[in-house]
């Protein structure tokens, strides 16, 4: 099983929302990642996970912030967005973050901030 | 500068036909990874292979095949008799340690547009 799955599929929110987006893995995989796509771009790190801890935050705004509950759960948790923040959101999972290991990622959440 | 380029934006090609997608990287580690992935239009990027930087030989998948050469610095992807399922955007991305994670660059894709 090499499937990463995320809820919702589309969200719209206005910009004094609060929403989660959430993913959820189940290979066993010790690595989660966020990342913003914007169209015809490609995907841009946002967070990454190790062993459940937050090992690299790429400068991301303080409105997104990432949670992970256990090894399988990856949130990102939205507060405040701003239009240009509208993008899909890609989560992905691999074994680890040494050795190069290729990533899986999930079909996306295509977000819209009105 | 882009360690990962991908110089063809956009590749429209006739259903059976070869098409080659190149990626040229650069990096000055000796110990590296190079992917390629598919996102089609629904958006899921899905993982097509991985090589890493002590192992150049080539590898054929089915109708895919890929061409590694460290002397370029290219890693590129040929499509044989391409179908329409192929349309899709192709990412090449490279992976280089940076305080011990590999955490991949991407290039900026390929659109790959088969007409039938």
């Amino acid at each position: 099983d090499t499937e990463v799955t995320q809820t919702p599929k589309h969200l719209v929110m206005g910009m004094t929302n609060k929403k989660s987006l959430k993913c959820e893995q189940h290979m066993g995989h010790r690595a989660m990642y966020w990342y913003k796509q914007k169209a015809k771009k490609p995907p841009e790190l946002m967070f990454v996970y190790s062993y459940e801890k937050l090992s690299i935050n790429e400068s991301v705004p303080s409105r997104f912030s990432p949670e992970c509950p256990n090894s399988s759960l990856l949130n990102l948790h939205l507060h405040a967005l701003q239009p240009e923040d509208s993008a899909l959101y890609l989560c992905a999972s691999s074994r680890g973050r040494g050795q190069g290991y290729e990533q899986y990622f999930g079909p996306g959440t295509r977000l819209t901030v009105t | 500068a882009q360690k990962v380029t991908q110089a063809q934006t956009e590749i429209s090609v006739v259903e059976k036909e070869d098409v080659t997608l190149d990626c040229v990287y650069e990096t000055r580690d000796t110990t590296y990874y190079l992917f390629w992935y598919k996102q089609p239009p629904s958006g899921e990027l899905v993982f097509l292979i991985r090589r890493n930087s002590f192992d150049e030989q080539n590898e054929i998948s089915g109708r895919y095949s890929w061409n590694f050469q460290k002397s370029t610095s290219s890693f590129n992807f040929t499509i044989t008799a391409s179908q329409v399922v192929d349309s899709a955007v192709y990412f090449c991305a490279l992976s280089e340690s940076t305080g011990g994670s590999y955490i991949p660059t991407f290039g900026r894709g390929t659109s790959l547009i088969v007409h039938p």
